[in-house]
């Protein structure tokens, strides 16, 4: 059938702020996450992943953190830049190399 | 270093039509995958291909059929396209569990 389209979750920030954008998954199976970034026009670009024996895992300027009992991802931006304006996109493996993503939160930087 | 490529980067469809997109990746990777993305939505999983010679259905596989006859390449087509199939649909690769995604191709069908 048709396909809806969704009003996506946004969160606006100032340059400089830091950024939180969570996420909530499906499956207490799955062993593994994986966080994207999308640019208008663009496809996913991979950010920063974590596997289920972890509950934090650090990049540049970015955290993952999840907690499996509540079943909850969250993506960490350390001072937020116009650059990270974008679509930021969970998505876990539920096995094989399957993925199933989250609907999206839209992040708006503020100079 | 190309990635993936996707091919067309955009194109109107009349409805009946066939149309086949094009997905190569240069980066030797098993597994391949189609996803379509709806305006507002997450990606939706069409077909995917563990290794050349094998493919599977996805979440929406319906009205789509896919091809695995080498490692590089993995097209997608569209029998006869509706105005449901009206979307934005974006190729990946694998090697183990990250997916890289290609810039994606816009596809309408009036």
């Amino acid at each position: 059938g048709e396909s809806v389209g969704l009003h996506l979750p946004t969160l606006s920030v100032q340059e400089g702020d830091n950024s939180i954008i969570n996420c909530a998954y499906s499956n207490s199976a799955s062993d593994y996450f994986i966080w994207y970034k999308q640019e208008s026009g663009k496809g996913p670009q991979f950010i920063i992943d974590i596997r289920s024996n972890m509950d934090k895992r650090q990049g540049q300027r970015v955290t993952v953190l999840l907690n499996k009992t509540v079943k909850h991802l969250s993506l960490q931006i350390a001072a937020t830049q116009p650059g990270d304006s974008a679509v930021y996109f969970c998505a876990e493996n539920t096995g094989f190399q399957k993925l199933v993503f989250g609907t999206g939160t839209r992040l708006l930087v503020s100079p | 270093i190309a990635g993936i490529t996707q091919a067309p980067t955009s194109q109107i469809l009349a409805a009946g039509r066939r149309m086949t997109l094009r997905c190569t990746q240069d980066m030797r990777h098993n597994a391949m995958y189609w996803y379509r993305q709806d305006l507002g939505l997450g990606l939706r999983l069409i077909h995917y291909s563990n290794t050349a010679g094998t493919t599977g259905k996805g979440e929406v596989p319906d009205g789509y059929s896919v091809s695995r006859a080498n490692t590089d390449d993995f097209p997608l087509t569209l029998a006869s396209a509706v105005p449901s199939q009206t979307s934005v649909y974006f190729c990946a690769s694998s090697d183990g569990d990250t997916q890289y995604f290609g810039p994606g191709t816009r596809l309408t069908v009036l």
